[in-house]
């Protein structure tokens, strides 16, 4: 069984950091592209970020672009999401999902599985 | 970045009718080489993460009812719930893939009339 469990939420204040975790299970973690998406209270859903498998291509949301980081290891199927000079605004859950890729999107459908998300609240 | 739009911002609908939600992108989504439409739609309910139903803008995932289903092309497409089930319940939101700035629309929430 497919599982993602975000984890590393919680109350930080404006211009802090806070690191995301979100541990994969029940499938080959190092041959599906990872995203994040946020949603702030109430509000729709905004991507954050992507990885490609390898870990090597990453691409941002201009938000959040040189103030947040993604990353993954691979080797203990789990994806990360460093988040420096947060705001006010970035405030929200955030999910973690999983891609199988552009290449066999023609297979599987992107963002195929989702977690149950861990909430961040950027507050003084 | 790709904006994608939708409407209306909420519908309510009686149960067994139709429910019509639409999308729309600022610029077209559809890539030409393999003459696929980037488009997928999601639907999420109270407390849980969304799920997708259609991707390839009308492509049904595995074990979606068959009363979704999804239409359109190029900048314009439409997501549709032949007869409105009370567990379809949700806020839907579309989504374009065709750039790696995954952008979603706004959401569209439906309720029962």
């Amino acid at each position: 069984e497919v599982q993602l469990v975000e984890s590393g939420g919680g109350l930080v204040q404006p211009g802090g950091s806070l690191r995301l975790s979100c541990a994969a299970s029940g499938f080959t973690f190092s041959t599906y592209w990872m995203h994040w998406v946020r949603q702030a209270p109430g509000k729709g859903l905004v991507w954050v970020s992507r990885i490609n498998s390898d870990g090597r291509d990453t691409t941002y949301a201009d938000s959040v672009k040189g103030r947040f980081t993604i990353s993954r290891d691979n080797a203990k199927n789990t994806l990360y999401l460093q988040m420096n000079s947060l705001r006010l605004e970035d405030t929200a859950v955030y999910y973690c999902a999983r891609d199988p890729g552009s290449n066999n999107w023609y297979v599987d459908p992107p963002f195929d599985y989702w977690g149950q998300g861990t909430l961040v609240t950027v507050s003084s | 970045d790709i904006v994608m739009t939708q409407s209306p911002d909420s519908l309510a609908v009686s149960l067994g009718e139709r429910a019509t939600i639409n999308c729309k992108s600022s610029q077209s989504v559809l890539y030409s080489s393999n003459n696929k439409n980037y488009l997928a739609w999601y639907q999420q309910k109270p407390g849980q993460p969304p799920k997708i139903l259609i991707y390839w803008a009308s492509t049904r995932v595995s074990g979606v009812p068959d009363r979704f289903s999804g239409s359109g092309s190029g900048t314009d497409f439409t997501l549709t719930i032949s007869s409105l089930q009370a567990e379809d319940v949700a806020v839907y939101y579309c989504q374009q893939y065709y750039s790696t700035l995954f952008t979603f629309g706004p959401g569209t929430k439906v309720d029962i009339k």
